[in-house]
């Protein structure tokens, strides 16, 4: 069963719009850890965030903010005022602690294009 | 300081040859991870290893992939007997075990893989 889902296959934006990046997961583990990872054109993924299920709280890092929901097992991830440099394709990833040790599962990605 | 490095960074090679791939993980980052990364398959888990632990296989995909982690450092994948549809990207990546499962993991460049 997919445990994590990007509904948005690609996504296409005009510079300095904001957008919005969804991830939603599953799992019946309490202690689980969500991620998400920039794969810039160059090919290698570069690490932006990870949240442990216990902390809920919303994070700002200058232009990205990532929204994490419980209630609704949702990982959400927004750019504001995109910039051509955020063109890339975006991967939300779940580690799941009892049940699959270390290893991520990867959603599909969502491809971001920023358009000048 | 330096981040994962694997080699090489491309491989073309013919069905039915055998190819290795190495993995240089992070100083001092006790756990390693294999992933693969195909445009059918997305990306997947491979295999994991962490300190002296035996190493977690069950994603590899048949007896034709091994790894070997020598020292507590240095990975290799083997692949065996290589197809066509071995062809991917092979990312390795590294972690710390500070705290356990969860923590995060920092991705090489990967190994493009081509088998022709």
């Amino acid at each position: 069963a997919q445990k994590v889902t990007q509904a948005q296959t690609e996504i296409s934006v005009v510079e300095k719009e904001d957008v919005t990046l969804d991830c939603v997961y599953e799992t019946r583990d309490t202690t689980y850890y969500l991620f998400w990872y920039k794969q810039p054109p160059s090919g290698e993924l570069v690490f932006l965030i990870r949240r442990n299920s216990f902390d809920e709280q919303n994070e700002i890092s200058g232009r990205y903010s990532w929204n994490f929901q419980k209630s609704t097992s949702s990982f959400n991830f927004t750019i504001t005022a995109s910039q051509v440099v955020d063109s890339a394709v975006y991967f939300c990833a779940l580690s799941e602690a009892l049940t699959s040790g270390s290893r991520l599962t990867f959603g599909e990605g969502t491809q971001l294009t920023v358009n000048p | 300081g330096a981040g994962v490095s694997q080699s090489p960074s491309n491989k073309v090679t013919e069905k039915g040859k055998d190819v290795e791939l190495r993995c240089d993980p992070i100083s001092g980052h006790t756990a390693l991870y294999w992933y693969r990364q195909s445009l059918g398959q997305g990306l997947e888990f491979l295999i994991y290893f962490q300190g002296n632990s035996a190493p977690d296989k069950s994603g590899l995909p048949s007896d034709r992939f091994s790894a070997e982690r020598t020292g507590g450092s240095v990975s290799t994948l083997t692949i065996q007997r290589t197809q066509q549809e071995d062809s991917a990207v092979y990312l390795c990546a590294s972690s710390s075990w500070v705290g356990g499962m969860g923590e995060t993991q920092y991705f090489g460049p990967g190994t493009r893989l081509l088998v022709l």
